[in-house]
């Protein structure tokens, strides 16, 4: 089972920052959050990953709450072109470091 | 760089034949690569995990006889969907893990498998 929980839709309009919540509240100490998006009929496309600590990438920005349980992708601008499905997934720290998809948040940009 | 190419990008087969789908990493070297399936307006169903030299592991509820893993490479992974019927009808999607230690996937464009 997919260990995170987002949203099933949002929609956001042209321009404005976008804020995509993700719950992980059973996250451990060494498993990463991921983030992909997936535009229609094409593979999931990776936008950004952390830790502990926020980041920040030319596509996206991550905020990791203090307690790790929850995260917030940022998109500071969004466009058209970001209506997409976005995935935000917790990787097992070792193994084979398998992702397990959850259902996703919909993201429409509005013009 | 971390491209994943996968080929071809659609087929239609007619049911009872074999289909073979190539997922290949162009620009890195990969250990492991797994494979996907999505249906219509569903997330992306992880299929199994193949790892070069050596026999895949598949998830729960998945036939290895009728999804076949060959990783005969670093560089590609196979998967044949034997004796295809209609609900095997799908969009298979591959990954390659890259193996730093962020240990990220990147994906193949995906492949739309119909069979008729």
């Amino acid at each position: 089972d997919a260990k995170t929980t987002q949203p099933p839709s949002m929609d956001c309009a042209e321009g404005r920052a976008a804020n995509l919540p993700c719950n992980h509240s059973t996250i451990s100490g060494n498993e990463y959050v991921y983030w992909y998006r997936q535009i229609h009929s094409q593979g999931p496309q990776y936008i950004i990953h952390g830790l502990k600590n926020n980041e920040t990438n030319e596509m996206a920005s991550l905020i990791i709450t203090e307690d790790r349980k929850s995260s917030t992708l940022i998109l500071p601008h969004a466009t058209l072109r970001d209506t997409a499905v976005y995935y935000c997934i917790v990787r097992p720290p070792s193994g084979t470091y398998k992702y397990i998809f959850g259902t996703g948040t919909r993201l429409k940009v509005l013009a | 760089g971390a491209v994943v190419s996968q080929h071809p990008s659609r087929v239609i087969c007619k049911s009872g034949t074999s289909v073979k789908i190539e997922c290949r990493s162009l620009d890195f070297q990969a250990t492991t690569m797994f494979w996907y399936r999505q249906f219509p307006k569903q997330s992306l169903m992880l299929m199994a995990t193949s790892n070069e030299g050596s026999k895949a592991t598949y998830e729960q509820g998945v036939e290895k006889d009728k999804f076949l893993i060959n990783h005969a490479s670093l560089t590609l992974s196979t998967l044949t969907v034997t004796s295809a019927h209609p609900e095997d009808s799908s969009f298979y999607i591959c990954s390659a893990r890259v193996d730093t230690s962020v240990h990220e996937q990147y994906f193949g464009p995906g492949t739309r498998l119909t069979v008729t």
